[in-house]
């Protein structure tokens, strides 16, 4: 069975400051993997997917992620931190074959101070 | 705009009583997804379907149902409401293709008072 971990339900970095937010999954097949972000009161929005091929993707507004197979792993970065990058982040999992279904992370509620 | 439309954007009702939340997804997706997000539950996945067949059941109560019409478009029919039911309902589409990503819809919120 596939499963997703996001280490830290709460993260606070400052303006300008790297962002790093791990996602770890489990999966006995290869995994298409995906980050979502939500803001306040609103729906989710697909931030960036790995499916094949080049193991680092780059998504919307400057954040990016590193498929490393080795260490199960799919951590979302961004260089520098903006105010507007406050939100709930997702962790998800699917593989083919599996019903087009997502396993879902429980979330990391990123906080960026001035 | 993920192009996923729900509605109502919010509903208010009583204990006990029972709502329809409707969903059109995105123009060609077959897929429909319905989702609770609460604070203390967090994302849930309900139920999935696929053009208008059920697919997949998630955490889903017994008092809770859906189904997918020939149009495409799906409904979230919530029954004997429970004061615990208040939360985000979201619906998402997924695309005909191998990679799985969902589109979400901007949510219903739902108040049980």
């Amino acid at each position: 069975a596939q499963s997703v971990t996001q280490l830290g339900s709460h993260v606070s970095v400052s303006e300008g400051a790297l962002v790093l937010l791990r996602c770890n999954y489990s999966s006995s097949v290869p995994p298409y993997l995906f980050w979502y972000v939500q803001y306040p009161n609103q729906g989710l929005q697909l931030l960036l997917k790995y499916t094949t091929g080049a193991t680092l993707v780059k998504g919307i507004n400057g954040f990016e992620a590193e498929f490393k197979k080795s260490e199960t792993s799919f951590h979302l970065t961004k260089p520098s931190a903006h105010m507007s990058d406050a939100a709930e982040y997702f962790c998800a999992v699917s593989h083919a074959g599996n019903n087009r279904k997502l396993i879902w992370g429980l979330g990391t509620s990123l906080a960026v101070n001035p | 705009d993920s192009g996923v439309t729900q509605t109502p954007k919010h509903l208010i009702t009583a204990t006990g009583q029972r709502v329809t939340l409707r969903c059109s997804p995105r123009s060609g997706d077959l897929s429909v997804y319905w989702y609770q997000q609460s604070l203390d539950q967090g994302l849930q996945f309900l139920i999935q379907y696929y053009n208008g067949e059920e697919r997949a059941k998630g955490n889903i109560l017994e008092r809770f149902s859906a189904q997918q019409f020939p149009d495409l478009h799906s409904e979230l029919n919530l029954s004997s409401l429970e004061l615990g039911d208040s939360a985000l309902y979201f619906c998402a589409s997924s695309p005909t293709g191998v990679f799985y990503e969902q589109y979400f819809g901007p949510g219903t919120r739902l108040t049980v008072t």
